[in-house]
């Protein structure tokens, strides 16, 4: 199995653009999609991007997520930060045993 | 409007058994994996494992594999987690969520949807 890095935080500033990104331990990033949840405080997780870039529909396209081949590993990105972005963002893949393998987290500030 | 509704918190002593629910509605029930994920206090997602009410096929994590049943009744819309000995370290919330799987040109996916409210399982003394 393989591991999914993020970076424990980030904080920015409301308006500006912040990148959270997960690294693949080992294997190809590219080999499964990557999933991203946000999680409030105080409220279970939501489903911000799936299979690496779509969007469900209700979420705003200030949210974007990709791959990098080069680095291994997947980005969510939002732009136009706002204080509402507030919470706990955590990247999701599907290993080739059939096991669903999580990022530890990442705590976004706005401020 | 898909729902998933989590039975209530609980409140248990090291060594009881416990089993916890996940009642789904507005969708076929049967033809959607439904799993749970571990949230210790304070810390990050862990995934349990999943089940296929359908055919009842069952995945689980190695981590909570023999640790834990997941089951479904497709007759009640129901998925169940449960614990036959519960130990003080199995104080966490523990969310239900649908599963989509799927795959295309030889990648393939499995990611959650819809997500419970949580249920909060305390195990004290």
């Amino acid at each position: 199995n393989f591991m999914l890095t993020q970076p424990h935080s980030v904080s920015e500033s409301p308006g500006k653009t912040v990148t959270i990104s997960c690294t693949r331990s080992s294997g190809s990033i590219a080999s499964n999609y990557v999933h991203w949840y946000q999680q409030r405080p105080g409220s279970s997780p939501t489903t911000v991007i799936y299979e690496d870039n779509q969007r469900p529909s209700g979420v705003p396209d200030r949210f974007s997520g990709s791959i990098d081949s080069s680095s291994n590993s997947a980005s969510l990105t939002i732009s136009g930060l706002k204080t509402e972005d507030e919470a706990d963002y955590y990247c999701q893949s599907f290993d080739s045993n059939n096991v669903v393998v999580f990022g530890g987290g990442t705590k976004l500030s706005v401020l | 409007e898909v729902q998933l509704v989590q039975s209530g918190a609980e409140v248990k002593k090291p060594g009881e058994s416990l089993k916890i629910s996940c009642k789904g509605s507005g969708y076929s029930f049967s033809n959607s994996w439904i799993g749970w994920v571990r949230q210790m206090p304070g810390k990050g997602l862990e995934w349990m494992g999943i089940v296929y009410p359908g055919d009842s096929d069952t995945r689980y994590s190695p981590s909570f594999q023999g640790q834990v049943t997941i089951s479904a009744d497709k007759s009640i819309s129901t998925a169940y987690l449960q614990w036959s000995s519960l130990k003080a370290s199995d104080t966490a919330m523990y969310h239900c969520a649908r599963g989509v799987y799927g795959g295309n040109s030889g990648k393939y996916y499995y990611y959650m949807d819809v997500w419970g409210k949580g249920t909060t399982v305390t195990v004290s003394s």
